[in-house]
């Protein structure tokens, strides 16, 4: 069964870069997993920030951007704000027309 | 815009089956694959399967393969997913969600407990 990893938690500082990433336990993520990634605070559904790798949803600041780096996709916060912290998913089609999400990170902004 | 929909919070005895709706409007709702997504009590997100409202075709993600229908009624935009053969761990908030032309999840629904105790 395909698992999808992800940190557990990551801090960055108010004004840092941070990057999460988005890999497989086994091979490596490529576009064709058409990797997406979802911010979330607690009791919301979850809101899409990035999809097809690197394409920002609508209305999301050009201070999340999304690329494949070495074996992973990655997600990269420029500048990072105090509301940015939240929990952070990203999921990946794995084939035969199923998706799986990772475990989820959180961020914390201090 | 487009909006779903979703039913009311729930609360069954174990052994019993749930069957949550999720209303769609603001688009033409044959033209995109509905998913379901559920997150249990502090938990992350757990993909549950798809169903494309055109066909009906389905695919199940294979935790839940055998305990999961997903059906809609096309006269009314509306996707259900049921759930049978509940157990205290399907205690979880349920999540219908849009898959847009970028094969993300581009719309969500508002979420619906579903509470498993006896």
């Amino acid at each position: 069964q395909t698992v999808v990893t992800q940190e557990p938690s990551f801090s960055v500082s108010p004004g840092g870069t941070v990057t999460l990433t988005c890999g497989l336990s086994s091979g490596s993520v490529s576009t064709s997993f058409y990797p997406s990634w979802y911010q979330q605070t607690p009791g919301q559904a979850p809101r899409t920030l990035m999809y097809s790798t690197n394409a920002r949803s609508s209305g999301v600041p050009d201070r999340f951007s999304g690329s494949i780096l070495g074996n992973k996709a990655a997600l990269t916060i420029t500048g990072a704000q105090a509301d940015d912290e939240s929990d952070y998913y990203c999921v990946l089609y794995v084939g035969s027309g199923n998706w799986v999400f990772g475990g989820g990170t959180k961020l914390t902004v201090l | 815009q487009v909006q779903l929909v979703q039913s009311g919070a729930e609360v069954m005895k174990p052994g019993a089956s749930v069957k949550v709706s999720c209303k769609s409007s603001g688009y033409t709702f044959t033209g995109n694959y509905m998913h379901w997504v559920r997150q249990a009590p502090g938990q992350g997100l757990e993909w549950m399967g798809r169903i494309h409202p055109d066909s009906g075709t389905t695919n199940y993600a294979q935790n839940f393969q055998g305990r999961i229908t997903m059906t809609r009624d096309t006269s009314i935009s509306t996707a259900y997913m049921e759930l049978s053969r509940l157990r205290s761990d399907d205690t979880a908030v349920y999540y219908c969600a849009r898959i847009g032309s970028g094969w993300a999840f581009d719309y969500w629904g508002q979420g619906t407990l579903v509470t498993v105790s006896s």
